[in-house]
């Protein structure tokens, strides 16, 4: 059974710093490219970042260009989201998610860990 | 970026109705769109993928439709567990976009 544990999130202050983990389990992580979605209360689905299986590649939404980080460690079969320079409008549930095959759709999802950015 | 707007944005609907769910995209997708459907509380669970696929473990009453821009989802005959947010997806292009979301209510 696939299994994605998030971790990380928390209270922090604009400007602030965060780092999301999400472990796997119950399949090759090696194998497939993952991302994570965010959701803020009440609001719709936001892709975040996408980082391929071999971590070759990685890819941003504007919103978060240039401040978070995609990574991973396919020896610990973790996922990581280094998460700088905090804005109010960051605050959401972040959701780590396994992609389908090779194809960038969503298969399997974390249950998620709230950024909540406050001063 | 790809623009996705879904329509109605709620959808009120008795329990054995039709369900027809509308994503538009702003320039063509090809077939590269995915739904998803999510309740309250959960993470979401893809339903289908490039546009007509059905998920491994998605009920037959589920079913998609539609390429270029102009895609739908429908839902054959409402079960209680059918209400819920549902999202399109599009993967064709950087940045991936979801489309604003189409809440099912049962009328």
């Amino acid at each position: 059974e696939v299994q994605l544990l998030e971790s990380g999130g928390g209270l922090v202050q604009p400007g602030g710093s965060l780092r999301l983990s999400c472990v796997a389990s119950g399949f090759t992580f090696s194998n497939y490219v993952m991302a994570w979605v965010r959701q803020a209360p009440g609001k719709g689905l936001e892709w975040v970042s996408t980082i391929a299986h071999s971590a070759d590649s990685t890819y941003y939404a504007d919103s978060v260009k240039g401040r978070f980080t995609i990574s991973r460690d396919n020896s610990k079969n973790t996922l990581y989201l280094q998460m700088n320079s905090l804005r109010v409008e960051d605050t959401a549930v972040y959701y780590c998610a396994k992609g389908f095959e090779s194809r960038s759709y969503w298969e399997s999802w974390g249950q998620g860990t709230l950024v909540t950015v406050s001063s | 970026e790809i623009v996705l707007t879904q329509s109605p944005v709620t959808l009120s609907l008795s329990l054995g109705e039709r369900a027809t769910l509308s994503c538009r995209a702003s320039q063509s997708v090809s077939s590269f769109l995915a739904w998803y459907q999510q309740k309250p509380g959960q993470a979401p669970r893809l339903l289908i993928y490039d546009a007509s696929n059905r998920a491994t473990g998605i009920p037959a009453r589920f079913s998609g439709s539609g390429s270029g821009t102009d895609f739908t989802l429908t839902i054959s005959s409402l079960e209680p567990e059918d209400f819920a947010v549902y999202y399109c997806h599009q993967r064709s292009n950087w940045p991936l976009t979801f489309g604003g979301g189409t809440k099912v209510e049962i009328k």
